[in-house]
């Protein structure tokens, strides 16, 4: 079966503009989650949705913004961009949401590598 | 705060055993995952323990011990294909739930022939 799409695989903004990056999870995920991939920081998670609700959100300033729609695709914007905001945009998917213990393994995208310039 | 520590950077020979540990200090504990990433690609699962002890899986084996914050992910029989970069990642308690994973900066494993 096909694994989680993002697209595009990489863009290059400059300062101030904005950008849209999009995901498809894997055919019956119905939970999609973001993360910000940069070196030396690793993986900081930024939200998650599931049946179209945001279910959880990372600290990260109110320009990071996403939503998810009724067929489970998902897109995540970024406004005024900054330069620190280089990053490889990371979407995951899963089946479900567990609230407790569980192994609800994520499904990851080969990402989205934004430079802003 | 939520802090997850492991080693940056190991090598390591063709044929031989690694351990890569992690330390971890979470709000809750919901259990602990390894994933593996290659460079440019994306990350994959590896493991996930929630209960302490060792489940082995293969080549690669991954321990927990929840009272000392304390996990490894233990690699057997290196192959060059193992050098990739290995996240630890903790599912943190209730108020951080759902598929929220706290990561670690990751550890980058090169094998050596």
């Amino acid at each position: 079966k096909a694994g989680v799409t993002q697209t595009p695989r990489y863009l290059i903004k400059t300062r101030g503009q904005q950008v849209t990056l999009s995901c498809s999870p894997i055919s019956g995920h119905r939970s999609v989650s973001w993360y910000q991939q940069t070196p030396g920081q690793g993986l900081q998670f930024l939200f998650e949705y599931f049946s179209e609700t945001q279910r959880n959100k990372g600290n990260f300033p109110g320009r990071f913004s996403g939503r998810q729609f009724s067929n489970s695709r998902s897109e995540m914007n970024v406004s005024t961009l900054e330069l620190g905001d280089s990053a490889l945009y990371l979407c995951a998917s899963s089946i479900s949401a567990l609230a407790g213990p569980g192994a609800n393994v994520l499904t990851f995208g080969a990402g989205s590598r934004l430079t802003v310039l | 705060g939520q802090n997850i520590d492991q080693p940056t950077e190991m090598t390591a020979t063709e044929g031989a055993i690694v351990q890569i540990n992690c330390t971890y200090q979470t709000s809750g504990f919901n259990g602990l995952f390894w994933y593996q990433q290659h460079a440019g690609e994306a990350p994959t699962f590896l493991s996930y323990n929630v209960l302490d002890g060792l489940e082995e899986k293969g080549r690669f084996s991954s321990f927990l011990s929840r009272s000392k914050g304390y996990s490894y992910l233990l690699l057997k029989e290196l192959q060059m294909k193992d050098s990739a970069s290995y996240l630890c990642a903790v599912k943190p308690g209730y108020s951080g739930g759902y598929n929220k994973l706290i990561f670690g900066a990751g550890t980058r494993l090169a094998v050596h022939p």
